[in-house]
């Protein structure tokens, strides 16, 4: 049972550059999510998507977009990657309005030079 | 808008020390309340949780108490182990009727455990 699989797991752009980061999950939920990790910062909210069809911005959503491509997946797209975008990335899902019930990928580490 | 605040440590501790780790939020409505771990390498797991006042969450011998008067949700443990080193955030999410809008976390406190 894989849960939430996110790839790659490591990744080195220079700035100007652009990639996206792929989440799928395999629990049939609703819900799923995309935060940052920063040291100090905890973990902040870029993008998420409440149901298939739907893509709200979170607290720090500048410089990223995001694609729900169905129920599974849901990608986190950085257009012109600036150094300020070096972080961990980490995908979760959850059912409908279940508060708390994450599920969380193992994280991408990114590194803009 | 909404917020939690925690110790940041590192916090280090003797193994089959008693641990505390205080965690208090501020929040619009009513909110559930989280602790979830995080292992070196790892994503975040759910560790514990509570949806209401006075609820007790536990889980692998981790309590914390929904406090709603002095908004608090402090994590204990009788007797650490050094297999309980890792990250821990606490976090809250409040259900807006329009959909999961994700939880808000705090910093994280790293725990030692030192055998």
């Amino acid at each position: 049972n894989a849960g939430v699989t996110q790839t790659p797991k490591f990744q080195v752009l220079k700035t100007g550059q652009s990639m996206t980061l792929q989440c799928a999950q395999d629990m049939n939920h609703n819900s799923m999510y995309w935060y940052r990790q920063d040291p100090g910062m905890g973990l902040r909210l870029i993008y998420y998507s409440a149901s298939e069809g739907t893509t709200d911005k979170g607290e720090v959503p500048n410089g990223y977009n995001v694609s729900r491509l169905n129920k599974r997946e849901f990608s986190l797209r950085l257009e012109s990657a600036a150094p300020s975008q070096t972080s961990v990335y980490f995908c979760a899902s959850s059912e409908w309005g279940e508060l708390g019930g994450y599920t969380f990928g193992s994280g991408t580490r990114l590194t803009v030079v | 808008g909404n917020s939690v605040t925690q110790m940041e440590g590192p916090v280090t501790l003797s193994e089959e020390a008693f641990l505390t780790i205080n965690c208090t939020y501020t929040a619009t409505g009513y909110p559930s309340l989280f602790w979830y771990v995080q292992y070196p390498g790892e994503g975040l797991q759910l560790l514990l949780k509570a949806t209401k006042a006075d609820d007790k969450g536990s889980n692998k011998g981790f309590e914390a108490t929904y406090r709603k008067e002095t908004t608090s949700f402090h994590l204990e443990k009788g007797s650490v182990q050094v297999s309980d080193s890792a990250v821990y955030f606490c976090a809250l999410g409040v259900y807006s009727g329009g959909g999961a809008d994700g939880l808000t976390f705090g910093k994280g406190t790293h725990l030692i455990i030192q055998p």
